[in-house]
């Protein structure tokens, strides 16, 4: 069965540091994965996708994740935090017409 | 830029109640979707609509719940007789289909807040 696994349920990192949030997802084929983000009291935004081919995918607001097959992760990065990047991030992953998602990591930026 | 609209923000009702949930998705979507999110937990899936009929439902997506298409570009989300426990954010999410990448991506909207007391 598919499922998604985001291990760090809280991080906390300074502004101007990197990020990275951990994805793990259980899937037979080549998944279609997904990264959204949730500021508080909005509804979901997509960071990026991956369908096929380059591992490492770009998305918007400077963030980037790569697809590790081996590993069975697709974890989001991003070289410099800032401030409103606080928010909680959930990762997808799609199959049959249906999205299913991570717990989500909660995002805190420290000044 | 096009945007799945959601009416209204923020819905309280009486427990037994019938509450109606209405999204707009964009307008050339073809595939719509809910998701409810109780309150520190995950996004969780109710139930995807193609075709003017149901193609996936979760297990939570019981029959108290049901879905409607009933114009062409509202997308509505029925709870029959609300309970307590069906207090949580609802999230409609449209995505265009076709077969192409683009094609699954969800956009979502802004969400509906269910206060059932």
């Amino acid at each position: 069965a598919q499922s998604v696994t985001q291990p760090d349920i809280h991080i906390t990192v300074s502004e101007g540091a990197s990020l990275e949030l951990r994805c793990n997802y259980s899937y037979g084929a080549t998944p279609y994965l997904f990264w959204y983000v949730q500021s508080p009291g909005q509804g979901l935004q997509l960071l990026l996708k991956y369908f096929s081919g380059d591992t490492l995918v770009q998305g918007i607001k400077g963030f980037e994740a790569e697809f590790k097959r081996s590993q069975s992760s697709f974890n989001l990065r991003k070289p410099s935090v800032h401030w409103s990047d606080a928010a909680e991030y959930f990762c997808v992953l799609y199959n049959f017409n249906k999205f299913y998602f991570g717990s989500g990591t909660k995002l805190n930026v420290k000044p | 830029e096009p945007e799945v609209t959601q009416t209204p923000s923020h819905q309280v009702t009486q427990m037994g109640q019938e509450v109606i949930l209405r999204c707009v998705p964009i307008s050339n979507h073809l595939y719509f979707y809910w998701y409810r999110q109780i309150l520190g937990q995950k996004v969780e899936f109710l139930v995807s609509f193609y075709n003017n009929e149901i193609s996936e439902k979760s297990e939570i997506f019981d029959d108290q719940f049901s879905v409607e298409r009933p114009d062409g570009s509202n997308f509505t989300l029925k709870i029959r007789s609300t309970k307590l426990e069906d207090s949580a954010m609802y999230f409609c999410a449209s995505r265009a289909g076709g077969g192409l990448p683009g094609g699954y991506e969800q956009y979502f909207g802004p969400g509906t807040r269910l206060t059932v007391t």
